[in-house]
């Protein structure tokens, strides 16, 4: 079956490391998105990407970074600078931008210890 | 600026019950609307999705929503709530490939 699939499923991060979470879809879809969920406050998005080798910054960027090599992943890195990485992490991936909807992928959530 | 509003931030029904979770948008134009539900610990899923014509669209789980372009609203709605309908549900709206989520309903279904 076609998806989303996000691993780990749980993480945890001490202080001053890079974390990278992983995100591959086989949908054959276009675009990808990042986006963070904290208790209370929807979704906020990290970064997306509409074509490989090309990504853009979204509303909450700093600290994270992104790459697209390949249609299929769109990996997330959590970097020392994100001074507050605690929460819950969404990939997603539409066929193209335009009123298709998203699809999801189970989460990771992330913990500093 | 663009935004999504959810007025209610927790709901609880009885199983059996009919359900409707507001969703109102402040946008220029008509955008693109959808509803996504979320079980605990677990990613998005679409239940329905608004483009243009027909006001009201049925969507999976029995969901049905209506769009209603004098208010701004896309309101949820389901006639009989069954308790795995107990999630968390979004609004979002889409416009010029901006994609902008409600801040969520939680839904209880009591016995």
């Amino acid at each position: 079956d076609g998806g989303i699939t996000q691993s780990p499923k749980y993480l945890f991060r001490k202080e001053g490391q890079n974390v990278t979470l992983s995100c591959e879809q086989n949908l054959n879809h276009d675009a990808m998105y990042w986006y963070r969920q904290d208790p209370g406050q929807g979704l906020r998005l990290i970064y997306y990407s509409q074509i490989v080798n090309d990504f853009q910054k979204g509303d909450i960027a700093e600290g994270y970074s992104v790459s697209r090599e390949k249609k299929e992943s769109f990996p997330l890195t959590v970097t020392s600078a994100q001074k507050n990485p605690t929460a819950f992490y969404l990939c997603a991936s539409s066929p193209r931008t335009g009123g298709y909807g998203y699809t999801f992928g189970s989460g990771t959530r992330l913990t500093v210890v | 600026a663009q935004s999504v509003t959810q007025p209610d931030i927790h709901i609880t029904v009885s199983e059996g019950a009919s359900l409707e979770l507001r969703c109102n948008y402040s946008y220029g134009a008509t955008p693109y609307l959808f509803w996504y539900v979320q079980s605990p610990g677990q990613g998005l899923q679409l239940l329905l999705k608004y483009f243009s014509g027909d006001t009201l669209v049925q969507g999976i789980k029995g969901f049905e929503a209506e769009f209603k372009r004098s208010q701004s609203s896309f309101n949820l709605r389901k006639p009989s709530v069954h308790w795995s309908d107990a999630a968390e549900y979004f609004c979002a709206v889409e416009k010029n490939n901006d994609m902008r989520f409600g801040a969520g309903t939680r839904l209880t279904v009591k016995p």
